[in-house]
């Protein structure tokens, strides 16, 4: 009865590869987010859907996709991948703006 | 300008002490959120505590308490009778305004708890 999860958990692969990272969640809640965490621990919003519908985008190279099917699944494609894309990758949704986002496991990528 | 500001990058507290940790915001919209994660080496990350900028009282969950003061633009949280299992870097982040924007986290403040 997992909440909000992510896979793969690990993701090892070479530069220059593309590569897809999945997101579900179960609770129902219509805002999904992802967000990068580096290697210092900073913690940096990418991008947000609500209900399918693109909301935030930040600053990311163009090589990174969102893509939403349906409210419940956010995955993010990545493609010709750097060493600068090592990182944590993390999942969340919310409902209300006034309640917390709950957060997948991570998506930890490392680049060869 | 940064959102979020924790000037502790690591802190240690005996076992079955209280500890404090700091956090500053800057906004001007009235109306925002105040949010504290922990984040234990394992990675996830886990909502603590909740603060809302209208809210009167200051925000209480078990061991956990925030220590808000609006005027001073701080967030402070409050870890009483700590744990071993306390030990975690700690976020404080922000939300501003009514509908579904970003969290602006902090860089994180790493506890330690000694036994």
């Amino acid at each position: 009865d997992t909440a909000v999860s992510q896979t793969p958990k690990y993701l090892v692969t070479q530069m220059g590869n593309d590569k897809s990272i999945k997101c579900e969640q179960n609770l129902g809640h219509d805002t999904m987010y992802w967000y990068k965490q580096d290697s210092k621990k900073f913690l940096k919003i990418m991008f947000s859907y609500n209900n399918k519908e693109l909301i935030i985008n930040e600053t990311v190279p163009n090589r990174f996709s969102p893509k939403s099917p349906d409210k419940a699944h956010l995955n993010l494609h990545i493609n010709s991948l750097e060493l600068g894309d090592s990182a944590v990758y993390f999942c969340a949704s919310s409902q209300e703006w006034a309640q917390p986002q709950h957060f997948g496991d991570g998506t930890r990528l490392s680049i060869l | 300008a940064q959102k979020i500001t924790q000037t502790q990058p690591g802190m240690f507290v005996q076992e079955k002490e209280a500890v404090t940790l700091d956090c500053t915001y800057d906004t001007s919209d009235p109306s925002y959120g105040l949010f504290w994660y922990k984040q234990p080496s394992s990675g996830e990350m886990i909502f603590l505590i909740y603060q809302g900028s209208y809210d009167q009282q200051n925000a209480t969950e078990g061991r956990y308490s925030l220590n808000f003061q609006k005027a001073r633009k701080s967030a402070n949280l409050v870890i009483s009778a700590s744990q071993l299992g306390d030990s975690a870097m700690y976020f404080c982040a922000m939300r501003e305004g009514p509908g579904m924007g970003r969290l602006y986290f902090g860089r994180g403040t790493q506890l330690t708890v000694w036994p």
